[in-house]
């Protein structure tokens, strides 16, 4: 089955450590993208890729790092310079650069820093 | 502040209809979209509408654009307990960013 997965759906980071937040996509898209959602407030978006090799800032890119070293794979790490990342993340693709290419979302990621 | 706004709770009963409403800032917004989110889980697409398009039906939902007032609504018909959810509606505002509304819980009950 084609789909968008996400790894693992609960994460525990204690202060002050890096952490990398898996996404594999096996559509054969393009694009991929990361958000970050917080209670009450939209999706905001992280980072973003157009295609391999290539990835752009976002709205709130500070404190985050990605890859796009291959077409399936978007690896998001949260780094201790991010001030507060306890927040559910969200991976998408979609299989163009484009307005109204749909975008397929993972189940995302609970990360909690203890 | 947010540039598409959303009621953040909506309750309807069982079987009675559903109408979630979202106004959004951009003029040149091309598409629109409605996500559904359960719990703990990811978005999924719903529908979308384009901006040349004042209705679209698909199945119980409903969506009515209001391009003059920048204002979106999702009706549900025959609201059922597995409609419980978030919904958040979206702008694409330019090639590849999609700007998000807060979501609307919505809470069925019997």
């Amino acid at each position: 089955d084609g789909g968008i997965t996400q790894s693992p759906k609960y994460l525990f980071r204690k202060e002050g450590q890096n952490v990398t937040l898996s996404c594999e996509q096996n559509l054969n898209h393009d694009a991929m993208y990361w958000y970050r959602q917080d209670p009450g407030q939209g999706l905001r978006l992280i980072y973003y890729s157009q295609i391999v090799n290539d990835f752009q800032k976002g709205d709130i890119a500070e404190g985050y790092s990605v890859s796009r070293e291959k077409k399936e794979s978007f690896p998001l790490t949260v780094t201790s310079a991010q001030k507060n990342p306890t927040a559910f993340y969200l991976c998408a693709s979609s299989i163009q650069w484009g307005r109204g290419t749909e975008a397929f979302f993972g189940q995302g990621t609970r990360l909690t820093v203890v | 502040g947010e540039d598409v706004e959303q009621s953040l709770f909506l309750s309807v009963r069982e079987g009675d209809s559903s109408v979630i409403n979202c106004t959004y800032t951009d003029s040149s917004s091309t598409y629109l979209y409605w996500y559904k989110q359960e719990p703990g889980a990811g978005l999924q697409l719903l529908t979308y509408i384009f901006s040349n398009m004042d209705m679209k039906q698909d199945q119980r939902l409903t969506v009515l654009l209001n391009k003059k007032d920048k204002h979106l609504s999702l009706r549900i018909a025959d609201t059922q307990t597995g409609d419980s959810a978030i919904y958040f509606c979206a702008e694409s505002l330019n090639d590849y960013k999609l700007s998000f509304g807060a979501g609307t819980t919505v809470t069925v009950r019997a």
